[in-house]
């Protein structure tokens, strides 16, 4: 059974201090990791995708890296515009279609 | 293109009573799935279907049905509505994914239904 845990359940920084969130994974042959981020109130905006260990992908001020255990997004001088739900999920190769399990995600708040 | 929409937004329902939410998607995608999003749970996913007539059951399948008649619409069906079923619900879409590595992996999701039973 696939399996994720995201740490920290939240975290609030101060706008400028950079931090990284944590995904550590289990699954049966890793096909794909996934971040996304979640604004209250809206479903999950896709925001990376990391297929094998070392990959790594930026976006503006987010770094998603993967290694065989777990991934990291990391936030470079946050904004406020940047509060929100970082969702991780992951998809194995024993999965039908494409199916993802997901953590609990990490409720970041940026503080101006 | 309108991406994955989902209608309702909000929806109080009493014990016992029965509804659809419907889910649709204009990006000819083959994946449909629903999901539940519950606070200290996360997203756990109800039902998938990998192409028209074909569904399967996802982790938490049970007082759900779903049926997948043309590859753009996914309806998620509340047979009798019990308190437990409070909850948001999502409907997401991709490509299969069989293409492996590949951005045909990535799911989109909807905007969600917001269900209270009562």
């Amino acid at each position: 059974e696939d399996q994720v845990t995201q740490s920290p359940e939240a975290l609030r920084l101060q706008e400028g201090e950079s931090s990284s969130l944590n995904c550590s994974y289990t699954v049966s042959g890793l096909r794909g990791l996934f971040w996304y981020r979640q604004d209250p109130g809206k479903g999950p905006e896709f925001l990376f995708t990391l297929y094998s260990a070392g990959e790594e992908k930026e976006k503006e001020r987010l770094k998603a890296t993967l290694t065989k255990k777990e991934s990291f997004l990391h936030i470079t001088a946050p904004k406020p515009e940047d509060s929100a739900t970082y969702l991780c999920a992951v998809q194995g190769w024993g999965t039908s279609g494409s199916r993802l399990t997901f953590g609990e995600g990490t409720q970041l708040t940026v503080n101006p | 293109n309108a991406g994955v929409t989902q209608t309702p937004k909000f929806q109080v329902l009493k014990t016992g009573q029965s509804m659809t939410l419907q889910c649709a998607q204009d990006m000819n995608h083959e994946y449909m799935s629903w999901y539940r999003q519950d606070p200290g749970m996360g997203l756990r996913l109800i039902h998938y279907s990998v192409g028209a007539g074909i569904t399967d059951q996802g982790e938490v399948p049970n007082g759900y049905n779903v049926s997948r008649s043309t590859t753009e619409d996914f309806p998620l069906r509340l047979l009798s509505a019990a308190p437990s079923q409070t909850s948001v619900y999502f409907c997401a879409s991709s490509y299969s994914g069989l293409a492996g590595k590949s951005s045909y992996n990535e799911q989109f999701f909807g905007p969600g239904t917001r269900l209270t039973v009562l």
